[in-house]
């Protein structure tokens, strides 16, 4: 079983278009993440939510909304995507929001022609 | 705020040689230390971790030990093979908020 799954793993799109990437985790952790990493593979977070809840909300264009129906789910929904946004988008999870370590889905690579 | 310095890569290695990666890091507090392996197309992944100052994390060869007076974390392996080539992550755990910190990662090729 898939710790943390996100699908689709390839998204080909072209500019303006509206796509969502979906994330679940079967760990039973608490808090999940959006990270976005760019082609020199530098990761930055995007969004960290704890039991349904916001609690990371990074400088990220107001065209990405995260949505979380559970804590066992985190999905992403970009709109009017442009060709800045390809990249790869990885979803991970924690036991909780703290110090501890995150457990990674394998990424969506998206690519916005 | 927190951050993560690590050493540039690329890094390219001849099999069964030595390998450093150095990290350091400033934090308020004091957080746990990570380093992350991801592998080509596939997500990051815990390489090993310590959670406390003189902790030494170690897996499948690899080590590195929380100095405090040095703020520093360096990876080592003694001799590496070629299946550890990926690129490798330096972290601080995420206690404001959850929120961890990355260091640019750092990308190690090993040659037979």
């Amino acid at each position: 079983d898939t710790a943390v799954s996100q699908t689709p793993k390839y998204l080909v799109t072209q500019m303006g278009n509206d796509k969502s990437i979906k994330c679940e985790q079967n760990l039973g952790h608490d808090t999940m993440y959006w990270y976005k990493q760019d082609s020199k593979k530098f990761l930055k977070i995007m969004f960290s939510y704890n039991n349904k809840e916001l609690i990371i909300n990074e400088t990220v264009p107001n065209r990405f909304s995260p949505k979380s129906p559970d804590k066992a789910h985190l999905n992403l929904h970009i709109n009017s995507l442009e060709l800045g946004d390809s990249a790869v988008y990885f979803c991970a999870s924690s036991p909780s929001e703290g110090n501890e370590k995150l457990f990674f889905g394998s990424g969506t690579q998206l690519s916005v022609l | 705020g927190d951050s993560v310095t690590q050493m540039e890569g690329p890094v390219t290695l001849s099999e069964e040689a030595f390998l450093t990666i150095n990290c350091t890091y400033t934090a308020t507090g004091y957080p746990s230390l990570f380093w992350y392996v991801q592998y080509p197309g596939e997500g990051l992944q815990l390489l090993l971790k310590a959670t406390k100052a003189d902790d030494k994390g170690s897996n499948k060869g690899f080590e590195a030990t929380y100095r405090k007076e040095t703020t520093s974390f360096h990876l080592e392996k003694g001799s590496v093979q070629v299946s550890d080539s990926a690129v490798y992550f330096c972290a601080l755990g995420g206690s404001n908020a959850g929120k961890s910190t990355f260091g640019d990662g750092t990308t190690l090729t090993v040659k037979p």
